[in-house]
Formats: structure tokens, sequence, C-alpha cells
């Protein structure tokens, strides 16, 4: 079954750099997608991509089955959810991860 | 402002109550969605419109409905709810199937409890 894994929940301290890992069985999907959510809010679109890229303080790494996010220099308002998404080429539809609790300690 | 809107954001209801949550969007988007957010489930698809009057089973469509009558309105309906639907639900949109060039974006979701 066509799958995204993420762990559910990491912990960091901040000004740590922390790595969320994503990994999928999708056969047919070779872009990622990672988007923050803060409850109450809609989630947003942070980096995407086929291949390493950064948008300020995220950092996406590239594997064809698998991707980090890197959070740089983390503060205690990035404690979100982060969810990881890959783009089914088959089906044109994104098939999301279960989400990341991120928590980060004083 | 380019946005996708939802109503109502907060919603109780009973078992068997029919209810409808709306979903919006300005960016003159074709591809529309709904998706439910469990607790270690993560975002489930539900139902996607590609176009007008065009619409397709998700993932979860199970109870519920959905209709695509105009480009910028794509209501989800629960013609009967029941508890297991109590959930986040998230409304989203692009310009055409997500994907590397075509952004998914997101409504602000909608949490519904069905006692």
């Amino acid at each position: 079954k066509d799958q995204v894994f993420q762990p559910s929940t990491v912990a960091s301290s901040e000004g740590a750099v922390v790595e969320i890992f994503c990994n999928h069985s999708v056969s047919n999907a070779y872009n990622f997608f990672w988007y923050l959510h803060f409850p109450g809010c809609a989630p947003r679109l942070l980096v995407k991509g086929s291949k390493p890229s950064q948008q300020g303080r995220y950092n996406m790494t590239y594997e064809r089955f698998s991707s980090s996010l890197l959070i740089l220099q983390v503060r205690e308002a990035d404690a979100a959810v982060y969810y990881c998404a890959v783009e089914d080429c088959n089906t044109g539809k994104l098939i999301f991860g279960q989400g990341t609790t991120l928590q980060v300690k004083p | 402002e380019a946005q996708v809107t939802q109503n109502p954001r907060y919603l109780i209801t009973v078992t068997g109550k029919k209810l409808t949550v709306t979903c919006s969007q300005n960016m003159n988007h074709e591809y529309m969605s709904w998706y439910r957010q469990d607790p270690g489930l993560g975002l489930r698809q539900i139902y996607y419109s590609m176009n007008v009057e065009v619409t397709d089973k998700g993932d979860v469509p199970e109870g519920y409905k959905v209709s695509r009558k105009e480009k910028r309105n794509f209501p989800l309906i629960l013609e009967s709810p029941s508890p297991n639907q109590t959930s986040l639900y998230f409304c989203a949109s692009s310009a055409s199937s997500p994907g590397l060039y075509d952004i998914e974006y997101f409504g602000p979701g909608t949490r519904l409890l069905v006692l």
C-alpha cells in the first residue's frame, strides 16, 4: 500500500538543529512537500521539490524514497505539527504522512 | 487576499442530523479537495474535484457527499453524521492537481464533534 511514514514526535532544545525524517513506499512519487500546521490555522507549505532545497531556516534533504526537514536555530514558536507529503504521479494526488509533533524545550 | 474559507469553524451536532460544511476559494482554482485529520492518521483525503461537476472519491469517502456546482464552492455534506466522523476537516484548493507547480492551499479547518 502506498504510504508516507514519519515519526509521531520529535523533541529538541531551543537553538538546536532539528531533523524530521520522512520516507515513503509510493512507487511513482518523486516530489516531497513539507507543511507546517499550527492548531487552529491552515497548514502551509514550507518547502518542496525533488532535490535538496532551502527556504529561510527550513532545509529539505532529498533521496528517492526519503527526505528530511531540517529546522535551523529552532525556537519555542516552532512547536507545531509538520506534515510530509509526496505527489503520486499516477493519480496526481498528494499522500500525507501522519504528521510529526515538534516539541521545543527552552 | 487569496484564501480558502470554511464555515463553520466549530460545530457540535448529534448523530443523524444532516449537516453541511461550506468551502470557498477566491483564486479561481480548478482543483478542490476535502481532508480529515485524526490523531495518528494524519491528513486523509475524503473527496476531490478536478473542476465544476467533476468529483471523485478520495481515500475515506464513506459517509460523505460533495458537490461542485460552481468553481469557487465545494461543500462537504454529512447526510447522517456518526460519532466516528468527529474530526478536524480541511478544505484545500490548487490551480490544478496539486504537485510541484500547483501548490495546495488549505483552509483554516472545521472542528466537528458528533455526539
